[in-house]
């Protein structure tokens, strides 16, 4: 048990359709993050939220959205994905820059 | 541009030997690393990490050592057993941002019985 959980675990979806990731930690950090891990690849930082404001988007497309109502949950917003977005997406949380990132399980996301 | 990357993308090890995992990153600015584990089908798991005012650290079977003179990392895992068996990671930050970091692309560690 790492602290951090996710749903779900698996979602298939189609290009058109809209879902949500979820992610919740139990640690009290104040900083939560989304990543994408592609087979082979390091993991690509997407988001970054610090105490509920988002502080870094690498560059992702407009089809992912972050949501961070507070400082315990943050959701990833899907919509009309593209086949090159099926990955691994993981959620993480820390407190403060220079202390280690704890990671949930993921969610594996396939695009049909 | 900046990157941390690993020597050998697989590492196998005999049960009971020790492992050896390394990393080189190039970012000099760099001040704080992490080494993370991952299993199938879970997320990174956090291992040791080491500031880069240390050139030594160790925890339970595990030690980190930080050469930054030639920009290299390295993870010792003491008689290894099967357990040990996953995906290897590790990750450089530099700054107080939560956000300037990046993380290797990961050394598989199988252990032969």
């Amino acid at each position: 048990e790492t602290g951090v959980t996710q749903t779900p675990r698996h979602l298939v979806m189609g290009m058109t359709n809209k879902k949500s990731l979820k992610c919740e930690q139990h640690l009290g950090h104040n900083a939560m993050y989304w990543y994408k891990q592609s087979a082979k690849k390091p993991l690509e930082l997407m988001f970054v939220y610090n105490f509920k404001e988002q502080t870094e988007n690498n560059s992702v497309p407009s089809r992912f959205s972050p949501e961070c109502p507070n400082s315990s949950h943050l959701f990833l917003h899907l919509h009309t994905l593209q086949p090159e977005d099926s990955a691994l997406y993981l959620c993480a949380s820390s407190q403060g820059g220079h202390q280690p990132q704890h990671f949930g399980d993921g969610t594996r996301l396939s695009i049909l | 541009g900046e990157s941390v990357g690993l020597h050998l993308p697989t590492l196998s090890v005999q049960e009971g030997d020790n492992s050896i995992i390394n990393c080189a990153y190039s970012n000099s600015a760099s001040d704080y690393f992490i080494w993370y584990k991952q299993e199938s089908g879970k997320g990174p798991q956090f291992i040791i990490d080491i500031r880069s005012n240390m050139d030594k650290r160790q925890g339970q079977r595990v030690t980190v050592l930080l050469n930054k003179t030639v920009k290299h990392l390295s993870l010792q895992i003491a008689a290894t057993q099967p357990g040990d068996s996953a995906v290897y990671f590790c990750a450089e930050r530099w700054g107080s941002s939560a956000s300037k970091i990046i993380f290797g692309s990961g050394t598989r560690l199988s252990i032969r019985p």
